[in-house]
């Protein structure tokens, strides 16, 4: 089955400055690979997403880019802000086979921008 | 448009029982999946449900199952609640087109078994 590797596991900014977080994948097949954003006492929000025929995606001062070449794909956050710091995660999914519902996520990276 | 609604938030359980969460997806969303979150094992899939039946299975034991109601309402249930069972239980809802990989997360019920 499909394998998400994520890192760092923590990663500590200041404010203003830019955090990337990598993760790679294990199956080709995989096509759908999205981003979430957890804090405390609630559940994962949907950031950014990118699909396989896409290579880079922006949306203000997120980023996404995809190599599927090397089955790795990246989370750029620039010019962060205190309320950025949370927990995110990767995950992968095989979009419009029998996986239903199914995404296979990485182990987060819990980022800290210190204002 | 409201979210993804998960009933109860918090719940506390003894070794031996079973346990029954509920999930409302968001309106129009008739795709539904559950997930396990735990600090050891992270985001694991449990089921999906779309139109009341089960279409995709995770690797959990048969104490965890799951049902759809006509309105796309969703139950999940633990039987023979074990020690390892303790984790923040997740919904998510998508649209069945364009994008059903989509997924929405509710808040989650964190389940604590003692």
């Amino acid at each position: 089955g499909e394998n998400v590797e994520q890192h760092p596991s923590t990663l500590s900014v200041q404010e203003g400055d830019s955090a990337v977080i990598k993760c790679t994948y294990s199956d080709s097949a995989s096509n759908y690979f999205p981003w979430y954003k957890q804090e405390l006492g609630k559940g994962p929000q949907l950031i950014i997403d990118i699909r396989s025929n896409v290579g880079e995606k922006k949306d203000q001062r997120i980023a996404v880019t995809l190599n599927k070449t090397a089955k790795h794909f990246s989370l750029h956050i620039t010019e962060t802000q205190p309320e950025d710091s949370a927990v995110y995660f990767c995950a992968a999914s095989t979009a419009g086979g029998t996986s239903y519902g199914k995404l296979t996520f990485g182990q987060g990276t819990i980022l800290t921008v210190h204002p | 448009k409201a979210g993804v609604t998960q009933t109860p938030r918090y719940l506390i359980k003894t070794r031996g029982q079973q346990v029954t969460l509920s999930c409302s997806p968001i309106s129009g969303h008739r795709s539904v999946s559950w997930y396990q979150q735990t600090p050891g094992q992270g985001l694991q899939f449990l089921f999906e449900y779309f139109s009341e039946t089960q279409r995709n299975k995770g690797n959990f034991p048969g104490r965890f199952s799951g049902r759809q109601f006509s309105n796309s309402r969703s139950e999940m249930n633990v039987s023979t609640l074990e020690l390892g069972d303790s984790a923040l239980y997740l919904c998510a809802s998508s649209l069945e087109r364009p994008q059903p990989d989509k997924l929405f997360f509710g808040s989650g019920t964190q389940l604590s078994v003692l």
